[in-house]
């Protein structure tokens, strides 16, 4: 099975702060990586699918990059509405493994 | 606007069976690979099985294999997923998302849209 090593697993910022989150796949899943939040008390939701490919109606402040096994999903000046938890995940293989999870907080 | 709604959760004690459901609404859902993903109380996200957009192809977490049997009746718009012999570990909300590809030849393209899940609680 891959793994899929999400890091840091919490992490506090100021509104207004780049974020970096980071993905490392233990093996090669070309671009089929997903970025999801998921807002506390609410359902999960694709952010960028590709590696790199916003959804339509999610900030430009989300970007994401990678390929290969190693992925980073940015947040380009965090908003309070960013708070949450973030999870990547492999689609290239079965079974669909989930990272771990990012708790994005405010300092 | 596409839309998922599950159902089917509930208490139930460990050995029993359930069927989860899911309706579909707002997309052509035979066109959708449909997955089935659960998160237990205050972890994170666990996939769980994943059905191609015909019903031919179907792929399991090692964690379910053999328990778990997901299906889908595309004259219903609908998606089940099948437990048996329940466990205390199974314990958690069960989501119904789709794929935004067919699912087919085990290529998959992301989980688009999602229910609000259902919830399992597996006690003695």
């Amino acid at each position: 099975d891959i793994q899929m090593a999400q890091s840091p697993s919490s992490l506090s910022a100021s509104l207004g702060d780049r974020v970096t989150i980071t993905c490392r796949a233990s093996q090669d899943i070309r671009n089929y990586l997903g970025w999801y939040q998921q807002k506390p008390g609410e359902v999960p939701k694709l952010l960028i699918s590709a590696a790199g490919n916003l959804q339509s109606g999610v900030p430009s402040r989300f970007s994401g990059s990678g390929s290969g096994t190693e992925f980073t999903l940015t947040i380009s000046g965090l908003r309070p509405e960013d708070i949450g938890t973030y999870f990547c995940q492999n689609y290239r293989l079965v079974p669909l493994t989930f990272g771990r999870g990012t708790k994005v907080e405010l300092k | 606007q596409a839309q998922l709604e599950e159902s089917g959760g509930g208490a139930v004690q460990p050995g029993t069976s359930l069927r989860l459901s899911c309706v579909a609404s707002g997309f052509t859902f035979s066109d959708s690979g449909m997955h089935w993903v659960r998160q237990a109380p205050g972890k994170g996200l666990e996939w769980v099985a994943v059905v191609s957009h015909d019903g031919t192809e179907k792929y399991y977490a090692d964690s379910v294999q053999g328990r778990f049997s997901v299906f889908r009746d595309n004259s219903r718009n609908s998606l089940y997923l099948q437990i048996n012999s329940l466990r205390p570990e199974d314990t958690a909300v069960f989501y119904c998302a789709k794929d935004r590809g067919a699912g087919l030849t085990g290529y998959f393209y992301g989980l688009d849209v999602w229910g609000q899940g259902t919830t399992v609680f597996v006690s003695s």
